[in-house]
């Protein structure tokens, strides 16, 4: 069964200094993989995918995320953190198998607190 | 504007009463999801169509009741609404295809008294 996990309820960084919000996933066959992100009284938005290919995907907003296949991890990242960065940000798998019902698979989501 | 909005924003009923909520997409999507976020924010999925057929049903009550009468349109009906209904219910469409991406819409927000 598809899984995914994000360790940290909570992030808390100083703006300006890198962030990294962890999460690993279960999938039987390749993986697509997916970050969201949700601002307070709104719907999820799209970050950045991985679905082949270089293991260093570049989205939105200055945001990146590493696939590491060996440690089944998908690791959200960006260099510089704003205080508008604040906000619920969650990683999604969908097994390549699925691709006929698109099911994705969402972690417990991650609170990331800028502090200026 | 290009989008996925679902009406209302929000809903507040008591328990036992029937309800709807609606959920448009003018993006060309062919694949529509209902996913439910409780309060400690965890998404799961419900539903899903693709072309106005079902595909993803997931253990979800049978009070609830989804609807896609085309494929720019899901709804979903909740009959003898229950304290536990409560939660924030998001609609989202995408593209079928494995690269694609889900859309979502700003939610509704039930309340059960």
């Amino acid at each position: 069964a598809q899984s995914v996990a994000q360790p940290e309820d909570q992030v808390n960084v100083a703006e300006g200094n890198p962030l990294t919000v962890k999460c690993t996933y279960s999938v039987s066959g390749n993986p697509y993989l997916f970050w969201y992100v949700q601002y307070p009284n709104r719907g999820l938005q799209f970050l950045l995918k991985y679905i082949t290919g270089d293991n260093l995907v570049k989205g939105s907003y200055g945001f990146e995320a590493e696939f590491n296949k060996s440690q089944t991890s998908f690791h959200l990242k960006k260099p510089s953190a704003l205080v508008s960065d604040s906000a619920l940000y969650f990683c999604a798998v969908r097994a390549s198998g699925s691709s006929n019902t698109g099911k994705l698979i969402f972690g417990q989501g991650t609170t990331l607190q800028v502090k200026p | 504007d290009t989008a996925v909005s679902q009406t209302p924003k929000y809903l507040v009923t008591q328990m036992g009463n029937d309800k709807s909520i609606k959920c448009e997409q003018n993006l060309g999507h062919d694949t529509m999801y209902w996913y439910k976020q409780d309060s400690k924010k965890f998404l799961k999925i419900m539903f899903s169509y693709n072309n106005k057929e079902l595909i993803i049903n997931e253990t979800v009550p049978n009070r609830f009741s989804p609807k896609s009468p085309d494929k720019a349109h899901l709804n979903l009906h909740i009959n003898s609404l229950e304290l536990g209904d409560s939660a924030v219910y998001f609609c989202a469409s995408r593209l079928s295809g494995d690269n694609s991406p889900l859309h979502f819409g700003n939610g509704t927000r039930l309340t059960v008294t």
